[in-house]
């Protein structure tokens, strides 16, 4: 089955600095790759995803990279801000339905 | 807002005792998955309902098992409970809209004493 391993584990900023987590899979039969945002007490949120038939996305700070050959994909967040501050998870599934593999999470923390 | 919900918020159960969790999610969105989420650790899948059917299960036992209703809402019921099953519980809908994206409910955290 499909395996995900993420790094780091934390990841501390200062605020207006960017962050990269980044994420390796093991099924290339994959083809979507969310990332989730979690705040504590919360469940998770999807902030961006991307399908294999793109190599990059962006949504206003964050991008998404897909290097399908290697079989790993990055979270990019440029200037961050303290609201940013939660524990980010990448996974990985073969189609956005069906049963989605998790990464073990990166604590985002952003000093003020 | 995902417009998942999910009840109780928190629930504490001593070994052996059975439990149900609840999730209700928007009209439309007739695939739910649940998800356990250990603490520290990412949410492990499940299983999947799709039109009131189980649609895929990950590697849970038994004593794990769903229902999906007709109005969308979905049931999560585990027997036997045990120590390892105190975590935090996800479901997660989606709409067959060519994107089918998974959005999470705030979860349930269960706490087996």
């Amino acid at each position: 089955g499909e395996n995900v391993e993420q790094h780091p584990s934390t990841l501390s900023v200062q605020e207006g600095d960017s962050a990269v987590i980044k994420c390796t899979y093991s099924d290339s039969a994959s083809n979507y790759f969310p990332w989730y945002k979690q705040e504590l007490g919360k469940g998770p949120q999807l902030i961006i995803d991307i399908r294999s038939n793109v190599g990059e996305k962006k949504d206003q700070r964050i991008a998404v990279t897909l290097n399908k050959t290697a079989k790993h994909f990055s979270l990019h967040i440029t200037e961050t801000q303290p609201e940013d501050s939660a524990v980010y998870f990448c996974a990985a599934s073969l189609n956005a339905g069906n049963m989605l593999t998790f990464g073990g999470g990166t604590r985002l923390m952003v000093k003020p | 807002e995902t417009g998942v919900t999910q009840s109780p918020t928190h629930l504490i159960k001593t070994r052996g005792q059975q439990v149900t969790l609840r999730c209700s999610s928007q009209s439309g969105h007739n695939t739910v998955s649940w998800y356990q989420q250990a603490l520290g650790q990412g949410p492990q899948f499940i299983f999947q309902y799709y039109r009131e059917e189980e649609n895929g299960r990950g590697n849970f036992p038994p004593r794990f098992s769903g229902l999906q209703f007709p109005n969308y809402s979905s049931e999560l019921n585990v027997n036997a409970l045990e120590l390892d099953d105190s975590a935090l519980y996800l479901c997660a809908s989606s709409v067959p809209d060519g994107q089918e994206t998974q959005y999470f409910g705030p979860g349930t955290r269960l706490l087996v004493l």
